[in-house]
């Protein structure tokens, strides 16, 4: 495998169903990101890991829980989701540290999970 | 106030043709960084390019050509003889130098058809 990738593709839940978005990067980088991409609007991040450790959490509602285990790998719980949740759920990666606002970086993205809430 | 804005909602055009897809970012910072991603209907985004605020020099890859302007705040994507290949949704980003979470400022992106 190479690059960003993430299980599963499509997903269709239930509002009561968890599930959980997988993300693996094999690039060697050291920060992960998670966004969602809803048609028309621009692109919105949702969690920042950098060295495992959560620096960024956009106002996100708690039914979405992100888990970081190592630097290659990285979670999106998801319990009780409501319908305006559909959307395209983005994993990126990049060779930063971004707590230190070297944002130069270019993330490079997975292929995303098309994620129905029904 | 939106970051990065990108007027073009669609664009169509025929194989051959150039076209110009637009970027407007706004920011205060004097170090910034300047993306563009490419996304096919496979749903991937796809890294093109980047430029930080001190390089305004132009660049051109292949039939990809770029123009920073920081005078009017845009960096514009100019595909030369478009191919059907080339039909996708673009994105222009912005990072600022001074953020702390690495967030990436997305344009809503600019739907590109090009018709054989």
């Amino acid at each position: 495998e190479t690059g960003v990738t993430q299980t599963p593709r499509h997903l269709v839940m239930g509002m009561t169903n968890k599930k959980s978005l997988k993300c693996e990067q094999h690039l060697g980088h050291n920060a992960m990101y998670w966004y969602k991409q809803s048609a028309k609007k621009p692109l919105e991040l949702m969690f920042v890991y950098s060295l495992e450790e959560r620096v960024e959490n956009n106002s996100v509602p708690s039914r979405f829980s992100p888990e970081c285990p190592n630097s290659s790998h990285l979670f999106l719980h998801l319990h009780t989701l409501q319908p305006e949740d559909s959307a395209l759920y983005l994993c990126a990666s990049s060779q930063d540290a971004p707590h230190t606002g070297q944002g130069y970086h270019e993330q490079y993205f997975g292929p995303g999970t098309r994620l129905t809430v029904t | 106030a939106q970051k990065v804005t990108q007027a073009q909602t669609e664009i169509s055009v025929v194989e051959k043709e150039d076209v110009t897809l637009d970027c407007v970012y706004e920011t205060r910072d004097t170090t910034y960084y300047l993306f563009w991603y490419k996304q096919p209907p496979s749903g991937e985004l796809v890294f093109l390019i980047r430029r930080n605020s001190f390089d305004e020099q132009n660049e051109i890859s292949g039939r990809y050509s770029w123009n920073f302007q920081k005078s009017t705040s845009s960096f514009n994507f100019t595909i030369t003889a478009s191919q059907v290949v080339d039909s996708a949704v673009y994105f222009c980003a912005l990072s600022e130098g001074t953020n702390t979470g690495n967030q990436f400022y997305f344009g809503t992106g600019t739907s590109l058809t090009v018709i054989p």
